[in-house]
């Protein structure tokens, strides 16, 4: 089974703080995903990337940037930290090929104080 | 933009009901709908993936059904136990988007004994 590793389950940072957020997957996937997750707002796209260094915006790329150096890692920055970004965070990978399943990664709760 | 809603947010059955939980979307030119599990403070895990060809996927006991050109898909829950409580997400994929999902909020489900 593909597995997709976030390094922290929950995170508490300072307002302006830097902030990053790792993520690892194990199939030789292409795309890798990072979403935020919110009560009543649902999953939202923040940033994705289709290759090693490779990266476009989602729907709400805003206060973020990530980096993808290696195609098994994703990783998402959190310039400055602010409290409208206390959320839970979901890595995602496919393989690449439209019309794969999406494979999710057991989410990082980030609390900014 | 396509927009996709699940109703109702939330539902509460007595064990070994069958049940049925909805999703509609606004743009029907889409590569696949996804229905994907999430356990409390967990990732999602993906349980089902129609592609836009299809009508319906089967796996034990879940059955999803897709009709496109109405904007609905339908997933089928037999002889409902208690660990089938969860959170239901339903997801497209739409042409033109890469491999970027649009995500309904979900459908909160309580299997009771």
């Amino acid at each position: 089974d593909v597995k997709v590793t976030q390094s922290s389950r929950y995170l508490v940072k300072r307002t302006g703080e830097k902030v990053f957020l790792e993520c690892v997957q194990d199939m030789d996937h292409e795309n890798m995903f990072w979403y935020r997750q919110d009560p009543g707002l649902g999953l939202r796209l923040i940033y994705f990337s289709y290759d090693v260094k490779m990266k476009e915006k989602g729907d709400i790329p805003e206060g973020y940037s990530v980096s993808r150096e290696k195609k098994e890692r994703f990783s998402l920055i959190l310039e400055s930290a602010s409290t409208n970004q206390t959320s839970m965070y979901l890595c995602a990978s496919t393989l690449g090929q439209r019309r794969e399943k999406l494979f999710f990664g057991s989410g990082t709760q980030l609390s900014v104080l | 933009k396509q927009e996709v809603t699940q109703i109702p947010a939330a539902l509460s059955v007595p064990e070994g009901e069958n049940l049925v939980l909805n999703c509609s979307f606004t743009d029907s030119a889409i590569y696949n709908l996804q229905w994907f599990r999430q356990d409390p403070g967990k990732g999602l895990t993906s349980l089902l993936l129609i592609q836009s060809s299809q009508r319906e996927q089967t796996s034990g006991r879940l059955n999803a059904s897709l009709d496109k050109s109405s904007g609905r898909s339908t997933l089928y829950i037999a002889a409902s136990q208690p660990g089938d409580s969860a959170t239901y997400l339903c997801a497209v994929q739409r042409t033109g988007g890469g491999n970027k999902l649009t995500f309904g909020t979900g459908t909160q489900l309580k299997v009771e004994l």
